[in-house]
């Protein structure tokens, strides 16, 4: 089945602790995305790439990092400079090139706390 | 002004009851809209796309209005099972982005 899988779904950091998210698709997308969403929020963007070695910031990047060497893989790294890391992660892809009424396609998401 | 903006809710019907959801949008050249549900503590799953003419999927009816700018999504003889937050999307950056609104809640009681 094609899907967007996100690993691991429960995350802990310690203070100072740099941790990475993983995001996987099998749907050939070349646009991938991460959000973030607090309790009873909406969705804030943090990075997206459009296609393989390009990324560009969001709403939220700061304390944050991405890399997409990989189509299928698109990894968040929350960094130590990320002072309020605790929130619930989304990684979607989206094919961007048919655009009409193309919809995002979300994985299941990580739920990121401080320890 | 939030490019899309929707009545965070909540809404509280009744079972069997018709409640309408409406959602503006700024950016005058979205050219692509969705309505995403999002069940709590879980990711948001596309309900359904909004065309032009608007459009059908069982006991869901969505709109658009460009003139306005707003797009609506009706659910008729509503069910327990539709309690969820609604969010609005409308793309923008010419097509590159999808925007989100912050979701408008439902709950549905017995």
């Amino acid at each position: 089945d094609g899907g967007i899988t996100q690993s691991p779904k429960y995350l802990f950091r310690k203070e100072g602790q740099n941790v990475t998210l993983s995001c996987e698709q099998n749907l050939n997308h070349d646009a991938m995305y991460w959000y973030r969403q607090d309790p009873g929020q909406g969705l804030r963007l943090i990075y997206y790439s459009q296609i393989v070695n390009d990324f560009q910031k969001g709403d939220i990047a700061e304390g944050y990092s991405v890399s997409r060497e990989k189509k299928e893989s698109f990894p968040l790294t929350v960094t130590s400079a990320q002072k309020n890391p605790t929130a619930f992660y989304l990684c979607a892809s989206r094919d961007p090139w048919g655009y009409s009424n193309q919809p995002q396609h979300f994985g299941d998401g990580t739920r990121l706390s401080i320890l | 002004r939030k490019e899309v903006e929707q009545d965070p809710g909540p809404f509280n019907v009744p079972e069997g009851a018709t409640v309408a959801f409406n959602c503006t949008y700024s950016n005058s050249a979205s050219q692509s809209f969705f309505w995403y549900r999002q069940d709590c503590r879980k990711e948001p799953k596309l309900l359904m796309s909004v065309y032009s003419s608007g459009n059908e999927d069982g006991r869901f009816t969505a709109q658009l209005n460009r003139a306005s700018q707003y797009i609506s999504l009706l659910i008729r003889d509503s069910k327990l099972s539709d309690s969820a937050t609604y969010l609005c999307v409308a793309d923008s950056n010419a097509g590159n982005m999808l925007t989100f609104g912050g979701g408008t809640r439902l709950m549905v009681k017995p």
